[in-house]
């Protein structure tokens, strides 16, 4: 089983809001990721958790707080974002950060801010 | 600086003729190659990946890659496509500077197969 999942599928947030996206895997991973996906461009990386700790935060604004809950979990808030912020956001996981292990995408959350 | 080319924003392919998705890589060191396909509004599936060894790599839906070192290539092949094969697909190399790790995509090749 290579299932990565996320929840919602979609969300449609104000400015003022505040959300979480949520994705899970079950496959042991050590290593998840978050990346923002803009239309018909590649996946941008935000975010790499490593055994539990972040790793990675490629100069991502505040408005976008990751949280890896346990090795199953990731999260990812979101306050006060911006129109420009609207995109497909994906996880992934590996077995580990380093190395030859294959990325395991979610099936994304597709984010609208208004 | 490590990075993928995908030279083709397009590609169109008859339906039941071969198919080349083309890709060359530029790392330091060995390259962990990658391939994966985007269908529209969904997530990335994993096709295939090159680590070492032989050099024709076989992966998933009947899709192969190449790796050729000396022309730092790793094109995607199917000898015969379909129309369900119409999708986005990426070439990624890990970046193996250092500590980082993380995937590097080329900008993603579309691929229409026409009946």
């Amino acid at each position: 089983d290579t299932e990565v999942t996320q929840t919602p599928k979609h969300l449609v947030m104000g400015m003022t809001n505040k959300k979480s996206l949520k994705c899970e895997q079950h496959m042991g991973h050590r290593a998840m990721y978050w990346y923002k996906q803009k239309a018909k461009k590649p996946p941008e990386l935000m975010f790499v958790y490593s055994y539990e700790k972040l790793s990675i935060n490629e100069s991502v604004p505040s408005r976008f707080s990751p949280e890896c809950p346990n090795s199953s979990l990731l999260n990812l808030h979101l306050h006060a974002l911006q129109p420009e912020d609207s995109a497909l956001y994906l996880c992934a996981s590996s077995q580990d950060r380093l190395g030859p292990d294959t990325q395991y995408f979610g099936p994304g959350t597709r984010l609208t801010v208004l | 600086a490590q990075s993928v080319a995908q030279p083709e924003d397009q590609v169109n392919v008859a339906e039941g003729n071969p198919l080349t998705v083309k890709c060359t890589y530029s790392v330091s060191g060995n390259p962990y190659l990658f391939w994966y396909v985007q269908y529209p509004n969904r997530g990335l599936q994993f096709l295939l990946k090159y680590i070492t060894g032989d050099n024709l790599v076989k992966g998933s839906y009947g899709f192969e890659a190449e790796f050729n070192k000396s022309q730092t290539s790793f094109h995607l092949k199917k000898p015969s496509a379909l129309v369900s094969d119409s999708a986005l697909y990426f070439c990624a190399v890990r970046d193996n500077r250092g500590s980082q790790g993380n995937l590097i995509f080329g900008k993603g090749t579309k691929l229409s197969v026409k009946p």
